[in-house]
């Protein structure tokens, strides 16, 4: 039982670039969420879903897009990468409900340059 | 829109000591869970302890308790017996219908 993993740990990219993360959890979670966490900010909620199929914007969605083909799976997508996408990503999954407690991933550092 | 403010940036505590950690929050909402975490260098965020809004028992775990003052929108976090391996990041947590809601979170330093 891996829990939830993120691939990958680290990432620079250039300004303009694309790339994905992905999320995965083993869990059968049915909620899942993609956050950015900056010094002095904590953590924002970027997109979240409520289950398979489903995704939703959360408080700083600009920039990025998301999917949920697989319940296990929540990806996360930059088309064209600015220096301010420059941060720490979380994926957390949830069992049933968002009262509930989240399970975190170990964090994606992205640099965009 | 619910908001969650954590007015302490940093805190020191003493090894052995008690310490507490501030959370205020705002939400229309009467039904929600409340949170802390602890972010160690390492990044994992680690559940410390819940709190269910319509429970007025004050959770417990081990030397991490909890201050839930609901009229007055107040869930500070008390540790007890502070130990060098508490230092870390200390995030509240809001959450409500969808979504989750974090402080900007307190810097614990454990002195030894």
């Amino acid at each position: 039982n891996a829990g939830v993993t993120q691939t990958p740990k680290f990432r620079v990219l250039k300004t303009g670039q694309s790339m994905t993360l992905l999320c995965a959890q083993d869990m059968n979670h049915e909620y899942m969420y993609w956050y950015r966490q900056d010094p002095g900010m904590g953590l924002r909620l970027i997109h979240y879903s409520v289950g398979e199929g489903t995704t939703a914007k959360g408080e700083v969605p600009d920039g990025y897009n998301v999917s949920r083909l697989k319940k296990q799976n929540f990806l996360l997508g930059l088309e064209s990468a600015a220096p301010s996408q420059t941060s720490v990503y979380f994926c957390a999954s949830v069992a049933g409900g968002p009262r509930e407690t989240q399970y975190f991933g170990p964090g994606t550092r992205l640099l965009v340059l | 829109a619910q908001t969650v403010t954590q007015s302490q940036p940093e805190m020191s505590v003493q090894e052995a000591e008690t310490v507490t950690l501030s959370c205020t929050y705002d939400t229309s909402e009467s039904d929600y869970y409340l949170f802390w975490y602890k972010q160690p260098p390492s990044r994992q965020m680690i559940l410390v302890i819940r709190q269910e809004a319509y429970k007025q028992q004050n959770a417990t775990e081990n030397r991490f308790s909890v201050n839930f003052q609901k009229a007055a929108k107040s869930f500070s976090l008390k540790i007890s017996d502070s130990q060098l391996g508490d230092a870390a990041m200390y995030f509240c947590a809001y959450s409500g219908t969808y979504k989750y809601i974090f402080g900007t979170g307190t810097r614990l330093k454990v002195l030894a």
